[in-house]
C-alpha cells in the first residue's frame, strides 16, 4: 500500500525560485490538503481540495498555488520562494473531512 | 469556528508512569476529535478518534481518550509510559459536514528511563 506519496523529501531553494511539491494518493480519497509544520505552531492548513477541479484556501495560502486535475494528484506550487516559507510540508488525504487523515512523509524545504 | 488548545508544549514522564496529554476544543456543532502521533522525521499517524459513539475511545499502543462535552475536553491518557511513546502528539477537530480539520500546536512527550 503506497498511501500518500510526497516528493521530494528534501529541497533547498534560493529566494525567488519556484518549485512544485508533488503529492499523490492511491486510496481514491476525495479530500486532500496541504499543511505546513513550524515549531510551536502545529500544522497550519495551506490549501485543500474536496474533489477533482475544486480547491479552496486554508489558513495560510499566500505564496502558494494548487490545482486538482485528477483525484490522485494534488501538487503545491511555490511561485517565488521566500525564507518565510522554510518549513516542513505535509500532504494528507481523507475519504471525507470527518474520517482519518493519511499523511505523506513530508518535504523539508529550506529557502536561502 | 472550530479550534483546539493543547496545554503544555512539552511533557516529561518517567517510564512506567501515567501519561496525560491535555486537549480542549471549541466547536459550534458536535465535533469529531482525533489524536495523532508523529515520530521524528515522519508524518502523522492516527492514534484514535471520537465520532459521537462511545465517549471513552481506545486507540493503538494502549492509549485512550475520553470525550467530556461539559468540559469541552478530549484528554489522551496511557496508564504506563514506554520509552517508545516518546514523540509529538497532536489533537485535531473537525465538524460534521465541514471539510476542514484543525490541529492543535502539539505536545512533545519525553519519557525518562
Amino acid at each position: 500500500n503506497a498511501g500518500v506519496t510526497q516528493t521530494p523529501k528534501f529541497q533547498v531553494l534560493k529566494t525567488g525560485q519556484s518549485m512544485t511539491l508533488q503529492c499523490a494518493q492511491d486510496m481514491n480519497h476525495e479530500y486532500m490538503s496541504w499543511y505546513r509544520q513550524d515549531p510551536g505552531m502545529g500544522l497550519r492548513l495551506i490549501h485543500y481540495s474536496v474533489g477533482a477541479g475544486i480547491t479552496d484556501q486554508g489558513e495560510v495560502p499566500n505564496g502558494y498555488n494548487v490545482s486538482r486535475s485528477t483525484t490522485e494528484d494534488f501538487p503545491l506550487r511555490l511561485l517565488s520562494a521566500a525564507p518565510s516559507q522554510t518549513s516542513v510540508y505535509f500532504c494528507a488525504s481523507t475519504r471525507d473531512g470527518n474520517t482519518e487523515a493519511f499523511f505523506g512523509q513530508g518535504t523539508r524545504l529550506t529557502v536561502v | 469556528a472550530q479550534s483546539v488548545t493543547q496545554l503544555g508544549s512539552h511533557v516529561s514522564v518517567s517510564e512506567g508512569a501515567l501519561v496525560l496529554l491535555r486537549c480542549n476544543y471549541s466547536s459550534s456543532v458536535p465535533p469529531y476529535l482525533f489524536w495523532y502521533v508523529q515520530y521524528p522525521n515522519q508524518g502523522l499517524q492516527l492514534l484514535l478518534k471520537y465520532t459521537s459513539a462511545a465517549t471513552l475511545v481506545k486507540g493503538i499502543n494502549g492509549f485512550e481518550a475520553e470525550f467530556k462535552k461539559s468540559e469541552t475536553s478530549f484528554h489522551l491518557t496511557k496508564p504506563s509510559a514506554h520509552m517508545s511513546d516518546a514523540a509529538e502528539y497532536f489533537c485535531a477537530v473537525s465538524e460534521k459536514g465541514y471539510q476542514k480539520v484543525t490541529f492543535g500546536t502539539g505536545t512533545k512527550l519525553q519519557v525518562i528511563p
